[in-house]
């Protein structure tokens, strides 16, 4: 089964940093790039950082941009997200998807992460 | 990148049609071919619905469908069914492996 799990979330303090992290299995990790997405609870979706199946190549949104790093390590069919310099407007469940093409085809349960002192 | 704009709510009774508009520029909607349509119940993860304007995923009935013209995509779902009722959001690539979501739209079966 096609599988996408998040950890890591919880409750920082602003300025704090966090590392999520998505075990993949079911599929051939390192043949897919892989999206982390965002949703602040009640509202809508947010695209938060893009990686290639190599790894070498990252893209981000300009909200997280310079704070946020995107890694994967294919050898563990895991995916990483290191947020720093959290904010209170990166409060949100984290999801992890997978993109085969320029759809999000498999989604994670996703994390929650709650900037707040 | 702003959000694609979509209307907040639609509604249909069991067996109507309901439609739902998300409408981009020319940089997103309007440019690809690539928009795709996620279907998310309270509480659970979205769920790939419609790609590639038009595509269905395995699984996903033939009751829903996409289609676009200019910088507006449409999803239309058929035959409405009361697990049909959920918030749906559309999502266009825009370039340089960066994606916008739509606003969002919570669909009500009377």
């Amino acid at each position: 089964e096609v599988q996408l799990v998040e950890s890591g979330g919880g409750l920082v303090q602003p300025g704090e940093s966090l590392r999520l992290s998505c075990a993949a299995s079911g599929f051939s990790f390192s043949s897919y790039s892989m999206i982390w997405v965002r949703q602040v609870p009640g509202k809508g979706l947010e695209w938060v950082s893009y990686i290639s199946g190599s790894g070498n190549t990252k893209y981000y949104a300009d909200s997280v941009k310079g704070r946020f790093t995107i890694s994967r390590d294919n050898a563990k069919n895991s995916l990483y997200l290191q947020m720093n310099s959290l904010r209170a407007e990166d409060t949100a469940v984290y999801y992890c998807t997978r993109r085969p093409n320029a759809e999000m085809d498999v989604w994670g349960k996703g994390t929650a992460v709650t900037v707040s002192s | 990148q702003s959000a694609l704009t979509q209307p907040p709510s639609a509604s249909g009774s069991p067996g109507q049609s309901v439609t739902i508009s998300c409408t981009g520029t020319s940089s997103d909607v309007g440019g690809y071919n690539y928009v795709s349509w996620y279907q998310q119940h309270p509480g659970k993860a979205p769920k790939l619905m419609i790609y590639d304007v038009s595509k269905r995923p395995s699984g996903v009935p033939d009751r829903f469908s996409g289609s676009k013209s200019g910088n507006t995509a449409s999803l239309t779902v058929s035959g409405l069914q009361a697990e049909d009722e959920a918030d749906y959001y559309c999502s266009s690539y825009a370039g340089s492996n960066n994606y916008v979501f739509g606003t969002g739209t919570k669909v009500t079966v009377l």
